[in-house]
């Protein structure tokens, strides 16, 4: 156990809709990460938040957005789904920034239908 | 872009046998992690390498940075079925973010 949380484990939904996927980082940890793993892209970074502001941005599509709140959980907001959208979603946190090492929650995965 | 290079993409091995994997960089990488993930899981950090030359063991896995600092490998000894999974490499470039190599698809024959 990474003591990285995220909820729902599963998410099924259909193509326009907008889903909502919660991360709480393990104690003590300032920075949350999102990543998106698809069978054919691997691991692709998504953005960053470290303690309430955005940090650094990854591959990162306008449909999508997250905020981090004043108790370090950080949501991630998927709007006007698509099927491609489909994917392993991964939260991941460290300490202080860049430099710390991530430790990666169990993930939510995302069907679009 | 940087980019990881990983290497093998998968193997199929014997039980008992050992496994070697790499991943190397066009770039400088300040950190080099190694990750395996199970099918539907998330990856567990398996090793932290932080300086040039580090080697580092985790039970039967062992690690190391390459001196260039744009390579590390993977040694799992003695594999076992538990060990099949995906191993990922993961590199932090100088005021980058972490980039993560493909993977290497582990497969072990009991």
């Amino acid at each position: 156990d990474s003591g990285v949380t995220q909820t729902p484990k599963h998410l099924i939904t259909a193509t326009g809709q907008r889903v909502t996927l919660r991360c709480s980082p393990r104690s003590g940890d300032l920075s949350v990460y999102w990543y998106q793993q698809s069978l054919d892209q691997g691991l692709q970074f998504l953005i960053q938040y470290y303690n309430g502001e955005e940090r650094a941005k990854g591959n990162i599509l306008e449909r999508f957005s997250a905020q981090q709140f004043p108790d370090l959980h950080s949501e991630l907001n998927l709007s006007s789904l698509e099927l491609g959208d489909s994917a392993l979603y991964f939260c991941a946190s460290s300490g202080t920034g860049l430099t710390d090492t991530q430790y990666f929650g169990p993930g939510t995965r995302l069907t679009v239908l | 872009g940087q980019q990881l290079n990983q290497s093998p993409q998968s193997m199929f091995i014997q039980e008992g046998e050992d496994v070697s994997m790499n991943c190397t960089s066009s770039s400088i990488f300040n950190t080099w992690l190694w990750y395996k993930q199970d099918p539907g899981e998330g990856p567990v950090l398996l090793i932290a390498l932080y300086k040039a030359g580090e080697l580092t063991s985790n039970g039967r896995l062992t690690a190391q940075f390459g001196i260039t600092r744009k390579d590390s490998f993977l040694n799992i000894s003695a594999s076992i079925p538990s060990d099949v999974g995906i191993y990922f490499c993961a590199g932090l470039p100088t005021g980058g973010k972490l980039i993560f190599g493909q993977g290497t698809e582990l497969s072990v024959k009991p």
